[in-house]
């Protein structure tokens, strides 16, 4: 069974340094990887996804993320953060029905602060 | 990607009394899913809702508690029925499917039981 791991709770950075949210996956198969994000009071609003295209994805504002099979591994990382980028993220993986969507399999969150 | 709604958006409910969550979507969809994320947690999948079929529900969830409607390719509801303090939860519906897996979410019906 698929299952998804985030390696910290809580990251706080400096306004302008970079992000790294580590993320840590287990399949059996080549997966489908997701990261959201939540806003404090908003819904889940996707940031990116990998679907075994090119390993290195590439998402809104600034996010991208890099799929290494080898580490079994998908964090998600942003060159300079933002005020705006404080907000919990959640690294997803989908499990396949055949012929259908896949039920997503959530990690448990990562609380990014930053300060100014 | 797909225009959610989720009605009501907050509800303040006492306990043994039920409470009934709309998600309505702007294109037809075949399928929907349903989620409760619990206070500080992440989301755990509550069902899988088909149009004309019986939902699906995941371990630990069960229909007598949360049944779920989808009379229609746009709309589901999912009723938390004889609520406790530990329903207090966000409940979010969510869209999806096909081969990209990729699900959009609804921003969430926050639920306080009394």
């Amino acid at each position: 069974a698929q299952s998804v791991t985030q390696l910290d709770s809580h990251v706080s950075v400096s306004e302008g340094t970079p992000v790294l949210l580590r993320c840590n996956y287990s399949s059996s198969y080549s997966p489908s990887l997701f990261w959201y994000v939540q806003h404090p009071n908003k819904g889940l609003q996707l940031l990116l996804k990998y679907t075994s295209a090119a390993t290195l994805v590439k998402g809104i504002n600034g996010f991208e993320a890099e799929f290494k099979k080898s580490e079994t591994s998908f964090h998600l990382t942003k060159p300079s953060a933002h005020m705006s980028d404080a907000a919990e993220y959640f690294c997803v993986v989908s499990e396949l029905f055949v012929g259908q969507g896949g039920k997503l399999i959530f990690g448990q969150g990562t609380e990014l602060s930053v300060k100014p | 990607s797909a225009v959610i709604s989720q009605k009501p958006s907050r509800d303040i409910c006492q306990r043994g009394t039920s409470l009934t969550i709309q998600c309505q979507v702007d294109s037809q969809v075949t399928m929907m899913f349903w989620y409760r994320q619990q206070p500080g947690q992440s989301l755990t999948l509550i069902a899988t809702a088909n149009q004309g079929s019986e939902a699906t529900y995941e371990s630990g969830f069960v229909i007598d508690k949360f049944p779920i409607s989808r009379p229609n390719l746009t709309f589901s509801t999912l009723t938390v029925s004889n609520l406790s303090p530990e329903d207090s939860s966000i409940y979010l519906c969510s869209v999806g499917g096909g081969r990209t897996d990729t699900q959009y979410f609804g921003p969430g019906t926050r639920l306080t039981v009394l």
